[in-house]
């Protein structure tokens, strides 16, 4: 398997554009998350999906922030419009499920917003 | 609620010595717990787990035993590799999302 796919890996754009961060998760994982990663803030969970259907998003830090899930191989987080204290790592995982399952992370997007 | 608690760093050792980098945790029932690695420039990466009370998780020369009494899982190794520099995160599960803890930084030189 090829493990978490995230896409681009690197993005820059201007404040007030619109990003958006994509994911597909691994084949069979019924659960799919979003992380943001910062130095300041460390490793924040935005939001996850079982089965394609947002459980918690507690964690998206404002409306400027949406994700979706249209189907179980594919996920999207977008931000609009964008800041500069939107810049972070943004990382996806999926697992199987919760309790004792691992959670595979993928290689994450760096979103830098001038 | 549940919670993780880690030690802070950063953690700065030389070669071969031994490491030892402190997590405790907060939580109702039987959770799992496990450590993440982060590499430079990566996504976090299972180390090892345990699911259990008394369980040790082990992999890499990485050892951490799931002690219910004192509500831990510290992780340890004997003899660290300049190769081990990373960010050590540790974790709950109990159902619902992992909750982490704020990761450790670990540096070793030669």
């Amino acid at each position: 398997d090829a493990g978490v796919i995230q896409s681009p890996r690197h993005e820059v754009t201007e404040m007030g554009q619109e990003v958006t961060l994509r994911c597909k998760p691994i084949s069979g994982h019924d659960y799919l998350f979003w992380y943001r990663q910062t130095m300041m803030r460390g490793l924040e969970l935005l939001i996850y999906f079982n089965n394609n259907v947002p459980i918690d998003d507690s964690g998206m830090p404002e409306d400027r922030f949406s994700a979706k899930m249209p189907n179980a191989s594919f996920s999207t987080l977008k931000i609009q419009p964008s800041e500069p204290r939107d810049s972070a790592v943004y990382f996806c995982a999926s697992s199987l499920g919760t309790g004792p399952y691992e959670q595979y992370f993928g290689p994450g997007t760096r979103l830098t917003v001038t | 609620g549940n919670s993780v608690t880690q030690m802070e760093g950063p953690v700065t050792l030389s070669e071969e010595a031994f490491l030892t980098i402190n997590c405790t945790y907060t939580a109702t029932g039987y959770p799992s717990l496990f450590w993440y690695v982060q590499y430079p420039g990566e996504g976090l990466q299972l180390l090892l787990k345990a699911t259990k009370a008394d369980d040790k998780g082990s992999n890499k020369g990485f050892e951490a035993t799931y002690r219910k009494e004192t509500t831990s899982f510290h992780l340890e190794k004997g003899s660290v590799q300049v190769s081990d520099s990373a960010v050590y995160f540790c974790a709950l599960g109990a159902g619902t999302a992992l909750i982490f803890g704020k990761g450790t930084t670990l540096s070793v030189s030669s």
